[in-house]
């Protein structure tokens, strides 16, 4: 069994400002992850994913997130808030098994105030 | 690379007619395609795995008859929401990835709004 929760439904920073998204997950089997974003009316964009190598990922657009084995995390930060970054992100859990579904978390909405 | 398109982006249908939308991976093959549905605000829904050449399998309270999925190529799958009403009203998402790998690429989405 597997599941993500994404700890903060909203959040909301000035632009310029550090940005932390947090997830936590639980899996039966040693997990894939991965966050995307995705912008309104689009489709989904990947942003990062860990997949058992490095635990700090660097990922596209000055992203970067940290897996945290001990913690079952997997924040997702950036340093300083752009106005492009406003979008819903979703923290993404799959196991590293033969036809592992993918979980979704419920997503969290970054607003970026000016 | 690893694009994938949908078409058309949005629909709008008269209640009982059926309708068709593609996913297309464009510079991939996609041995596994995956269909979503997400209402307003809320995350994806599986809908169904399909793999290329096999037919799809769905998730538990999604009706086959009703969502008929095609994956003929390792470029494309289908999915016709036949018989659509208004309940079917959604944002329908498909993602592509390709066997022995674990990163699906998410198409941008078709809006269906049944009248």
């Amino acid at each position: 069994a597997q599941s993500v929760t994404q700890l903060d439904s909203h959040v909301s920073v000035s632009e310029g400002t550090p940005v932390l998204l947090r997830c936590n997950y639980s899996s039966s089997y040693s997990p894939s992850l991965f966050w995307y974003v995705q912008h309104p009316n689009k489709g989904l964009q990947l942003l990062l994913k860990y997949t058992s190598a490095a635990t700090l990922v660097k990922g596209i657009n000055g992203f970067e997130a940290e897996f945290k084995k001990s913690e079952t995390s997997f924040h997702l930060t950036k340093p300083s808030a752009h106005m492009s970054d406003a979008a819903e992100y979703f923290c993404v859990v799959r196991p590293n098994t033969n036809a592992g579904k993918s979980t979704f978390g419920d997503g969290t909405t970054l607003t970026v105030k000016p | 690379g690893a694009v994938v398109s949908q078409h058309p982006s949005r629909v709008i249908c008269k209640s009982g007619t059926s309708v068709k939308i593609e996913c297309r991976s464009l510079d991939f093959q996609a041995t596994t395609m995956f269909w979503y549905r997400q209402f307003p605000k809320q995350s994806l829904m599986l809908m169904a795995t399909s793999n290329e050449g096999s037919k799809a399998t769905y998730e538990q309270g999604v009706e086959k008859d009703k969502f008929l999925i095609n994956h003929a190529s390792l470029t494309l799958s289908t999915l016709t929401v036949t018989s659509a009403h208004p309940e079917d009203s959604s944002f329908y998402i498909c993602s592509a990835e390709t066997r022995g790998t674990d990163t699906q690429y998410f198409g941008p989405g078709t809006r269906l709004t049944v009248l």
